[in-house]
């Protein structure tokens, strides 16, 4: 049974950058879309983006265009995603997850890596 | 970008009783060629990540409870909890596939009268 495993909880200052890890273990990575969703505190999920690693082009919610870079490694079978220009409203829950295409939904997610934007 | 609304926010169900939440689209998430819906329904716990339910708006993943059934095409969809129990305590989203960027309701949450 494949599981996506992040990276631990950051905390970071203003105008830094955060690059979060989502490894797959116990299956296939490289055919896969791998999404990054953020969620809040006691806010919603807002999709940030994803990437086929086979294919390696990544998509970007156009809120995050220019500040989002999302990657994969398909030798190591990790998902990285790197934020900059951090502000405090970026302080959210970071999930990886995963789909089976580029459409379509996410059936695994990984367990949440907390990022907190603090001076 | 297409716009997923839910409805209610949120909704406090007797147990045993059904549940109902609705997800209404901006534009149709149906793709004609093959007649599916990219519509999926996930339930989350506090301090947990988003678990799958159903996908292509009415298929139930495996090991969910039949208690839960997703309906609807187009542009309208509901989630329907036959008999509440007190697991199914979550907030629910929908969240459309049809394209990028795959946006998600705001969510409901459900609690128990």
């Amino acid at each position: 049974q494949v599981q996506l495993v992040q990276s631990g909880a950051e905390v970071k200052k203003p105008g830094s950058s955060v690059k979060v890890s989502c490894r797959a273990s116990g299956g296939s990575f490289s055919t896969y879309a791998i999404s990054w969703v953020r969620q809040a505190p006691g806010q919603g999920l807002e999709y940030m983006g994803g990437i086929i690693p086979m294919f390696n082009i990544a998509n970007y919610e156009q809120k995050f265009q220019g500040r989002v870079t999302i990657t994969a490694d398909d030798s190591t079978g990790t998902g990285y995603m790197e934020l900059s220009s951090l502000r405090s409203e970026d302080t959210a829950m970071y999930y990886c997850a995963r789909g089976t295409g580029e459409r379509t939904a996410f059936d695994i997610w990984g367990q949440g890596t907390m990022v907190t934007v603090s001076s | 970008d297409i716009v997923m609304t839910q409805s209610p926010d949120s909704l406090a169900v007797s147990l045993g009783e059904r549940a109902t939440i609705n997800c209404k689209s901006s534009q149709s998430v149906l793709y004609s060629s093959n007649n599916n819906n990219f519509l999926a329904w996930y339930q989350q716990k506090p301090g947990q990540p988003p678990k799958l339910l159903i996908n292509w708006a009415s298929t139930r993943e495996s090991g969910v409870p039949d208690r839960f059934s997703g309906s609807g095409s187009g542009t309208d969809f509901t989630l329907t909890i036959s008999s509440l129990q007190a697991e199914d305590v979550a907030v629910y989203y929908c969240q459309q596939y049809y394209r990028t960027p795959l946006t998600f309701g705001q969510g409901t949450k459900v609690e128990i009268k």
